[in-house]
């Protein structure tokens, strides 16, 4: 099984500001590697699949990068309403998520 | 647009038996891998298992394999998640959800449902 890591477990930040998340993987899961978001209460949104694809609708603030091992979410100017939970999910082998990453207001 | 209406969430005994469906509606069901993933209270994502737009090829978790059955009736346009011998463990709310490109596999998750709450308790 794919072991995916993501860090940091809490990202505490102000709006405008720059949030970067990672995701680890195990092993290699090429560009197998989706990102979604999940406010209190909600269902999950997907945010970038193929490592680097955005969603239909997702807003250009959201950007995804990496192949492999090593991945990064970025949201270039965090809006109010990006404060959530972050997830990452691979499908190289089988289908497992991330423990995610919680960006909470500084 | 796209709706994913899960039902069937209760509150059942440990050992007990429960079953999922959901109602899909929006697109074109029977070309698309559908997926269940849970979430304990509190906790994060899991994935626990997946099925073919045809039914034809299964997968599972294996914290749920063996125990849990994954079907699909492209007729109705129905989801499943036939659950037996449920453990307090198996507490979560329970999301249909649906592949966003592949009618075999699982690739990113592109549609969710809202969720329905299983507890498991005496």
């Amino acid at each position: 099984e794919i072991v995916l890591t993501q860090s940091p477990a809490t990202l505490s930040l102000s709006p405008g500001e720059r949030a970067t998340l990672s995701c680890r993987a195990s092993q290699t899961v090429d560009s197998f590697l989706a990102w979604y978001q999940q406010k209190p209460g909600q269902a999950p949104r997907l945010l970038i699949y193929g490592a680097s694809n955005r969603a239909t609708g997702i807003p250009a603030r959201f950007s995804g990068s990496g192949s492999g091992t090593d991945f990064t979410l970025t949201i270039s100017s965090l809006e109010p309403e990006d404060f959530a939970v972050y997830y990452c999910q691979q499908r190289a082998n089988g289908v497992t998520f991330g423990p995610g990453t919680k960006v909470d207001v500084k | 647009e796209v709706q994913l209406v899960e039902s069937g969430g209760d509150l059942v005994q440990p050992g007990g038996s429960l079953r999922l469906s959901c109602a899909a509606s929006g697109f074109i069901f029977s070309t698309f891998a559908m997926s269940w993933v849970r979430q304990a209270p509190g906790k994060g994502l899991e994935w626990v298992a997946a099925i073919s737009n045809r039914g034809t090829i299964i997968s599972y978790a294996d914290s749920v394999k063996g125990r849990f059955t994954i079907s699909r009736d492209n007729s109705k346009n129905t989801l499943f998640l036939e659950m037996n011998s449920l453990r307090a463990e198996d507490t979560a709310v329970y999301y249909c959800a649906k592949d966003g490109r592949s009618a075999v596999a699982i690739y990113f998750l592109d549609q969710w449902g809202q969720g329905t709450l299983v507890t498991v308790s005496s």
